[in-house]
């Protein structure tokens, strides 16, 4: 069955620290790999999308990996911030029309000062 | 920056009610999506709607839902006859070919 699982659950950080958080998946066939954020009550909010051939992409503070061969990504966060506090969630597509997403279950980021 | 809006953002009905829950993607896009979010859970696709049709849908987008684009800026999600375990965060999404998905912010659909 296509998953995406995502550690930790939860993840509580001092402003200004760095972070990783990890996603495993095991979705075939495979297209890309997004990573979203999603505040509270809103919709998710995209950070970073990755192909196959992509090993790392940088948006600002956010810098995704992929390893397209263990079938595993991390999202690294730099000097976090109070607004990083959200759900951070890996999301894969098995087709190019990148319309039937695989959700994982997310990490909750807490940035406290 | 356009956006996809959502309305309304909270919908309370009774068990049994039909229930219609309104998008509009943003205007260039070709691609609309309804996902849905039951309450701690994962984000689960429902269905996939381009060129007037749906293109993709899960298992749970069963004879009870539908879509429609009823003209050139509304998307509509239709659950005919409301269940319990329909309550959820219903969330519309819009893209151009191969781009990351613009959510709305989501319709709370509460069936008592």
């Amino acid at each position: 069955k296509n998953q995406v699982e995502q550690s930790p659950q939860s993840l509580i950080i001092l402003e200004g620290k760095n972070c990783t958080l990890q996603c495993n998946y095991t979705v075939s066939p495979f297209s890309n790999l997004r990573w979203y954020k999603q505040d509270t009550g809103r919709g998710p909010v995209s950070l970073t999308i990755m192909t196959f051939s992509e090993n790392t992409k940088s948006n600002g503070r956010y810098t995704a990996t992929l390893d397209a061969d263990t079938k595993q990504s991390s999202l690294h966060i730099t000097a976090s911030q109070l607004s990083d506090s959200a759900s951070y969630i890996c999301v894969v597509s098995e087709n190019n029309q990148g319309g039937k997403l695989i959700f994982g279950q997310g990490t909750e980021l807490s940035v406290k000062p | 920056e356009p956006e996809v809006t959502q309305t309304p953002s909270h919908q309370v009905t009774q068990m049994g009610q039909e229930v219609i829950l309104r998008c509009v993607p943003i205007s260039n896009h070709l691609y609309f999506y309804w996902y849905r979010q039951i309450l701690g859970q994962k984000v689960e696709f429902l269905v996939s709607f381009y060129n007037n049709e749906i293109s993709e849908k899960s298992e749970i987008f069963d004879d009870q839902f539908s879509v429609e684009r009823p003209d050139g800026s509304n998307f509509t999600l239709k659950i005919r006859s409301t269940k319990l375990e329909d309550s959820a965060m219903y969330f519309c999404a819009s893209s151009r070919s191969n781009s990351p998905l613009h959510f709305g912010n989501g319709t709370r659909l509460t069936v008592t």
